[in-house]
C-alpha cells in the first residue's frame, strides 16, 4: 500500500463548478500536510498547507480528518487556469521525511 | 532570475555513461533535496541534505550519489546509467520554520531536468 493514495483522475469539470480532491495517508503519526500544484512539465509548487481545524485561501478550502487520516481540496468557482496536477504531500515525524502523492489531474473546461 | 535552477535542462546519455545534473539556489536554504518523479509514482526521494556536512540517503538511494560542494550547491551523479532512471529530476530547497507559518518547511523546486539513458 502506498503511504500517500490519491485518485489519479482525471477530473473533467466546467468552468464554475466545485470539485473536491481526497487524499489518504497510511502513517498515523504523521505531522504536517500539504497540498501542491504542479502544471504540465513544470515544477511543483506549495498550493497551501493543511491545518488541523481546517483552513481556506480564497477559493480553496483544505480539510484533515486525522481519525479516517484523509486529506481533502475543495476548489470552488473552477477556472481555467486551475487545470493543472494537485498533488497530496504528508511530511512524517521528525518533519524531515516529506511523501509525496502521485497527483490527481484536473481539467477546467470553458 | 530563478531561485532554484538546474542544469541541464534535457539530457539523452547512453546506457553506462556517467552523468551529473548540477542544482544551485540563491535562497540561503540549508536544506537541499534529490527527486526523481515518474508517471503514476510521484515524487520520490533519492537524497537529501540539511548543511554542507550532512548527506543522508532517501527511499531509492541505489545507483545515484550526491555532491554537497557549497550551501547553494547541490550535484545528483549517476555513476553508470541505466535505462531505468530515465525520469524528470528534481531538486528542492527548505528553510526551517516553526509550525503553523504558511511557508513551514515549504519545498521550493527547481524547474527539473529531464533525462533519457539509452
Amino acid at each position: 500500500r502506498k503511504e500517500v493514495e490519491q485518485d489519479p483522475g482525471p477530473f473533467n469539470v466546467p468552468e464554475g463548478a466545485t470539485v473536491a480532491f481526497n487524499c489518504t495517508y497510511s502513517n498515523s503519526a504523521s505531522q504536517s500536510f500539504f497540498w501542491y500544484r504542479q502544471d504540465c512539465r513544470k515544477e511543483p509548487k506549495l498550493l497551501m498547507s493543511v491545518y488541523s481545524s481546517g483552513n481556506e485561501d480564497g477559493r480553496f478550502t483544505a480539510q484533515l480528518n486525522r481519525a479516517s487520516q484523509y486529506i481533502s481540496l475543495l476548489i470552488r468557482d473552477s477556472k481555467l487556469s486551475d487545470s493543472a496536477t494537485y498533488l497530496c504531500v504528508v511530511k512524517n515525524t521528525g518533519g524531515f521525511k516529506t511523501i509525496f502523492g502521485a497527483g490527481t489531474r484536473l481539467f477546467v473546461k470553458a | 532570475d530563478a531561485d532554484v535552477t538546474q542544469t541541464p535542462r534535457n539530457r539523452i546519455t547512453k546506457t553506462g555513461k556517467r552523468i551529473m545534473l548540477e542544482c544551485s539556489q540563491t535562497k540561503g536554504h540549508d536544506r537541499m533535496y534529490w527527486y526523481r518523479q515518474d508517471p503514476g509514482l510521484g515524487l520520490r526521494l533519492i537524497y537529501y541534505s540539511f548543511d554542507v556536512k550532512d548527506i543522508n540517503k532517501g527511499e531509492i538511494s541505489d545507483g545515484y550519489s550526491v555532491s554537497r560542494q557549497a550551501q547553494a550547491k547541490f550535484s545528483l551523479s549517476l555513476e553508470s546509467a541505466i535505462p531505468n532512471q530515465t525520469a524528470l529530476y528534481f531538486c528542492a530547497t527548505s528553510d526551517f520554520s516553526l509550525p503553523g507559518g504558511r511557508s513551514y518547511n515549504e519545498q521550493f523546486f527547481g524547474p527539473g531536468t529531464r533525462l533519457t539513458v539509452l
